[in-house]
């Protein structure tokens, strides 16, 4: 986890609000992913990024807005927040090995409640 | 209906058990399958992963995939109470590395 910070742990905001949630990585990775996770609907992606100029949506795009600052940094805005965007957010990286695999490095994630 | 199906438990066993837990998916065009472990209040964690069918074994842990029954599993053996977490599977089709799909997870609780 070390290696994929995510900022901050835990937020509570008030519909409406804007919040951004901060995602940084030491492993060097070119691809990093949001993701949000709710009980029983499992881990669904937002968005993702192959490399600082390449942002592509996820499945649930609706709603959020990112932006790639640099290789190590991915940030995931909520423009005008709702209560069904509560739910635990996950930052991922992961790095396409020459062999093919694709594995996917979490972050701790981030608890945001919306009021 | 869902890409990937796993069965959410909770699912509680002595230590000692062997556990046993499984994911069924729709799409035959997934290749490459996974196991992450995700302890409470942390990220997901790979566990294994694999291409093929057949098995794939990691000191307790064995990977099982059957494709042609679009299956797969994941056995512990001599279960700890470490290993009480919850265990995601996912998969991707091998071609399109963009795009995981995950089962929603199955809480295991080991008891001592």
């Amino acid at each position: 986890d070390a290696d994929v910070t995510q900022t901050p742990r835990n937020r509570i905001t008030k519909t409406g609000k804007r919040i951004m949630l901060e995602c940084s990585q030491t492993k060097g990775h070119d691809r990093m992913y949001w993701y949000r996770q709710d009980p029983g609907l499992g881990l669904r992606l937002i968005y993702y990024s192959f490399d600082v100029k390449d942002i592509n949506k996820g499945e649930i795009s609706d709603g959020y807005s990112v932006s790639r600052q640099a290789q190590a940094k991915f940030s995931l805005s909520l423009e005008s927040a709702i209560p069904n965007q509560t739910a635990l957010y996950f930052c991922a990286t992961s790095d396409l090995k020459s062999g093919g695999e694709d594995t996917q490095y979490f972050g701790p994630g981030t608890r945001l409640t919306v009021l | 209906q869902k890409e990937v199906e796993q069965d959410p438990g909770p699912l509680s066993v002595p230590e000692g058990a062997i556990v046993s837990l499984n994911c069924t998916y729709s799409n035959s065009a997934f290749q490459y399958f996974m196991w992450y472990r995700q302890y409470s209040r942390k990220g997901p964690e790979l566990l294994m992963y694999t291409y093929s069918s057949g098995n794939k074994e990691d000191g307790r842990f064995t990977a099982q995939v059957d494709k042609s029954s679009k299956y797969i599993s994941l056995f512990i053996r001599d279960s700890q109470p470490s290993d009480s977490a919850t265990y995601l599977c996912a998969m991707s089709v091998w071609y399109n590395f963009n795009k995981f799909y995950f089962g929603s997870g199955t809480k295991l609780n080991v008891k001592p």
